[in-house]
């Protein structure tokens, strides 16, 4: 069964700080990641999407890391904002299982707060 | 832009009642699916279709059923509302292959 674990489950920052969100998987065999945003009492946002064949990606202020050999994925947030403040997922998308289609494996998410 | 539309921000039925939350893609996706999300538990996967009128279960589907007619909408259907299936729902699409997923804004239903 895979597993992802992210860690921390919680981060508190003063505004303006370079941060990174860790996130580990089991599986290598992935066909892709994704990191996602979600405010309070709202849906997932999409932030980036690495397919397994990429190492990075970047969009504004974040960038997204993925190696698969060592079983890791970071999102880096350079300058941080306030508004900022969310819970940030990972997520995988590993190939199907015997009994089931490929479906999407969460972690369990990092809450950050960034204060102003 | 792909968009995930839910019907409903939010829900408050009664435990006993048929409820229906409707979820609607614009982008031609086969795949949907259905979470709920929890406190402490994440987000677990209800019910997902790989095309019209196919559905299969995922992890947690007791209590619940889906229906896909039509390729760009997927119903949730809760036949009897009980006090724990209280949550946010959120819906996704997907195509096939290594392409990322599109959540819609999620459903927050309180069955009391």
């Amino acid at each position: 069964k895979q597993e992802v674990t992210q860690i921390p489950a919680a981060l508190s920052v003063p505004e303006g700080e370079n941060l990174v969100l860790n996130c580990s998987f089991t599986d290598s065999a992935i066909y892709n990641l994704q990191w996602f945003r979600q405010d309070p009492g709202k849906g997932l946002t999409s932030l980036l999407l690495i397919q397994s064949s990429q190492r990075e990606q970047t969009s504004g202020r974040l960038n997204a890391s993925l190696d698969k050999s060592s079983g890791r994925s970071t999102l880096y947030i350079a300058a941080s904002q306030p508004g900022d403040s969310a819970t940030y997922l990972c997520a995988f998308l590993f190939p199907p299982e015997e009994t089931s289609g490929s479906r999407l494996t969460f972690g369990e998410g990092t809450q950050l707060t960034v204060n102003p | 832009d792909v968009k995930v539309t839910q019907s409903s921000r939010y829900l408050v039925k009664r435990t006993g009642e048929k409820v229906f939350l409707e979820c609607v893609q614009d982008m031609d996706h086969e795949n949907m699916f259905w979470y709920r999300q929890d406190p402490g538990l994440g987000l677990r996967l209800i019910y997902f279709s790989y095309d019209v009128k196919m559905k299969e279960k995922g992890d947690i589907p007791e209590g619940y059923s889906v229906s896909r007619e039509k390729k760009e909408r997927f119903s949730l259907i809760l036949e009897s509302a009980s006090t724990n299936q209280t949550s946010m729902y959120l819906c996704a699409s997907s195509l096939w292959g290594p392409d990322g997923y599109t959540f819609g804004s999620g459903t927050r239903l309180t069955v009391v």
